[in-house]
């Protein structure tokens, strides 16, 4: 079954300190990919998404992800992360030429200190 | 603007109870789906629909049963509830225009 880890559960960091966030997913075949983000006491919504040309892809807020198919990874980057990113975060992944069904990562929870 | 509408943002049932959890977009989108959230367990897809009355399960059936009788109504309803139902419940359509599934705000269901 396709499946969507995150590994890290819980990240610390301090403001304007560097985030990545892994994803990978055991998928062989063609994916589309997804980050949401859930910020506290609100609904989800998407940050950035890849489903073709350049790996790299930007999205909302500064945040980045960067689609490696060797890795089967599709990571999330920010330079410099604020206070107010505080949240939980999603990825997900979507076999092409499906329907729009997602499988969903167990989430990272992000607390940024001041 | 894009709206999805949950009737409940929190709900309180007793275990037995029949519950039912409304789902609303405005959208006019043709898939619409219910998941879980649990801590730790990240978003597990309870049901899915492509259409009116047509429904497939999902990762998580067990217990749970939905209706979409009209496009823009997708009910989830759990025949007896049980303690280990409390949950987050989020709501979500998709769009094939800009590839996204949106979600509604949740409703949090404790089962005492």
């Amino acid at each position: 079954a396709q499946s969507v880890s995150q590994h890290n559960h819980h990240v610390i960091l301090s403001e304007a300190a560097s985030l990545e966030l892994g994803c990978n997913y055991s998928y062989g075949g063609t994916v589309n990919l997804f980050w949401y983000v859930q910020y506290p006491g609100q609904h989800l919504q998407l940050l950035l998404k890849y489903f073709s040309g350049d790996p790299l892809v930007k999205g909302i807020k500064g945040f980045e992800a960067e689609f490696i198919k060797s890795k089967f990874s599709f990571n999330l980057r920010k330079p410099s992360v604020q206070w107010s990113d505080t949240a939980e975060y999603f990825c997900a992944v979507k076999r092409a030429g499906t329907a729009s069904k997602l499988t969903f990562g167990t989430g990272t929870r992000l607390q940024v200190t001041l | 603007d894009v709206k999805v509408t949950q009737s409940s943002r929190y709900l309180v049932k007793r275990t037995g109870e029949k519950v039912f959890l409304e789902c609303v977009q405005d959208m006019d989108h043709e898939n619409m789906f219910w998941y879980r959230q649990d801590p730790g367990l990240g978003l597990r897809l309870i049901y899915f629909s492509y259409d009116v009355k047509m429904k497939e399960k999902g990762d998580i059936p067990e217990g749970y049963s939905v209706s979409r009788e009209k496009k823009e109504r997708f009910s989830l309803i759990l025949e007896s509830a049980s303690t280990n139902q409390t949950s987050m419940y989020l709501c979500a359509t998709w769009t094939g225009i800009s590839y996204e599934q949106y979600f509604g705000p949740g409703t949090r269901l404790t089962v005492t």
